[in-house]
């Protein structure tokens, strides 16, 4: 089974720009979390989705949004750009809708505003 | 005070020492989870447990839900054990609440 993709692995954007990250979990997994993860912060819980309906939301602005695909597929966008924005964005899949199955990370999209 | 505390923050040992990672929380859980987590940025899960000790291959994990603790053991430990071991709990509202990690270097 092929894992957790994410695209793009780097992306560089300046102040005020949007960006779409995309995940595309494991073959029959329907859930799939976003976190960001900054060397100051750690992980940081964005939102999970499941099933096309988003279940949670971390405690992001709402330049953070996101959307999941019939086919489980994710995004999420960040709209207006700071350079704050800068992190590793990392999306995971697991087989039920909690994050209390186990989860499979993808590598991760390496963001860089400047 | 965090929900997750995990000890300690960093580690440094020699090829071959046994390794322990801590973590303690304050919340109800149904599930902890350990992950591991290399430089490249790559996070892999080692294990979810909600009781007693599970093993898998050089790695042992224990939790204690009375004491609300749990412990990650490396045994035999190799200088391609280093990365960043994460310690996560299940909270309300099926979130995962995170430890800030455990940076862990072992020297050949």
């Amino acid at each position: 089974k092929a894992g957790v993709t994410q695209t793009p692995r780097y992306l560089i954007k300046t102040r005020g720009q949007q960006v779409t990250l995309s995940c595309s979990p494991i073959s029959g997994h329907r859930s799939v979390s976003w976190y960001q993860q900054t060397p100051g912060q750690g992980l940081q819980f964005l939102f999970e989705y499941f099933s096309e309906t988003q279940r949670n939301k971390g405690n992001f602005p709402g330049r953070f949004s996101g959307r999941q695909f019939s086919n489980s597929r994710s995004e999420m966008n960040v709209s207006t750009l700071e350079l704050g924005d800068s992190a590793l964005y990392l999306c995971a899949s697991s087989t039920a809708g909690t994050s209390a199955y186990e989860q499979y990370f993808g590598p991760g999209t390496r963001l860089t505003v400047t | 005070k965090n929900e997750v505390e995990q000890s300690p923050q960093n580690l440094t040992a020699q090829e071959g020492e046994f390794i322990t990672i801590n973590c303690s929380y304050s919340v109800g859980i149904s599930a902890l989870h350990w992950l591991q987590q290399h430089p490249g940025g790559g996070i892999v899960s080692l294990f979810m447990l909600s009781s007693g000790k599970k093993k898998h291959g050089r790695l042992i994990a224990t939790i204690n839900i009375q004491e609300k603790h749990s412990s990650l053991h490396i045994t035999a430990s190799h200088p391609r054990d280093s990365a960043v071991y994460i310690c996560a709990v299940k909270g309300g509202n099926y979130q995962l609440i995170w430890g800030a990690g455990t940076k862990l270097i072992i020297k050949p």
